[in-house]
């Protein structure tokens, strides 16, 4: 099946740096990628959408220059979350759209746990 | 706007027993409905869907029906088994494919005793 990897799996950073979590897809191309955000107890809240070579979709209430996405292969979207403050920890989840191969399916990363200090 | 809830967890089961997990959702048009299942330390996987009214989702012995007069899609199992514990999000799509944005529940997380 399709595989969807995310890289780290958790970091630690101090209040004002940046950090850059990478989704790849592993055994298919993706146009389209999708970044979420989870909440304790909550749901997964869109965050963006990323399209390869274009411009990522910010969701209403969702700073874009606070979280940088890049997609810039068929395989890799990149969130960089800038000058990172503690309000910003959270469970990051992407995911990728596979192809007709894969029925056109949202395949989803194993998650970023990021600890703002 | 579109929205999902979900019976509040956590869910606690012997093995064997028969699970019911509550979903309701509000939204316009004609949406599609999933139910994704997150095992520990592993990304969300699709665990089965229904894209209009009346149709039946089903897999792993995992059953869940789309009634549009309820606005309803409650995932059921017959007899759970400990490697059914995990954490379940219903989930709807506005325009239908699940390639398109993904309106989430909250998650339930279910734990079976041996």
């Amino acid at each position: 099946g399709a595989v969807v990897s995310q890289h780290p799996s958790w970091v630690i950073c101090k209040s004002g740096t940046s950090v850059k979590i990478e989704c790849r897809s592993l055994d298919f191309q993706a146009t389209t990628m999708f970044w979420y955000r989870q909440f304790p107890k909550q749901s997964l809240m869109l965050m963006a959408t990323s399209n390869e070579g274009s411009k990522a979709t910010y969701e209403q209430g969702v700073e874009k220059d606070k979280f940088l996405i890049n997609h810039a292969s068929l395989t890799l979207s990149t969130l960089t979350v800038t000058s990172a403050h503690p309000e910003d920890s959270s469970f990051y989840i992407c995911s990728a759209v596979g192809g007709r191969r894969y029925g056109e399916t949202q395949y989803f990363g194993p998650g970023t746990r990021l600890l703002v200090l | 706007g579109d929205s999902v809830t979900q019976m509040e967890g956590p869910v606690t089961l012997s093995e064997e027993a028969f699970l019911t997990i509550n979903c309701t959702y509000t939204a316009t048009g004609y949406p599609s409905l999933f139910w994704y299942v997150q095992y520990p330390g592993e990304g969300l996987q699709l665990l089965l869907k229904a894209t209009k009214a009346d149709d039946k989702g089903s897999n792993k012995g995992f059953e869940a029906t789309y009634r549009k007069e309820t606005t309803s899609f409650h995932l059921e199992k017959g007899s759970v088994q400990v490697s059914d514990s995990a954490v379940y999000f219903c989930a709807l799509t506005p325009y239908g494919s699940s390639a398109s944005k993904i309106i989430f529940g909250s998650g339930t997380r279910l734990s079976i005793r041996p």
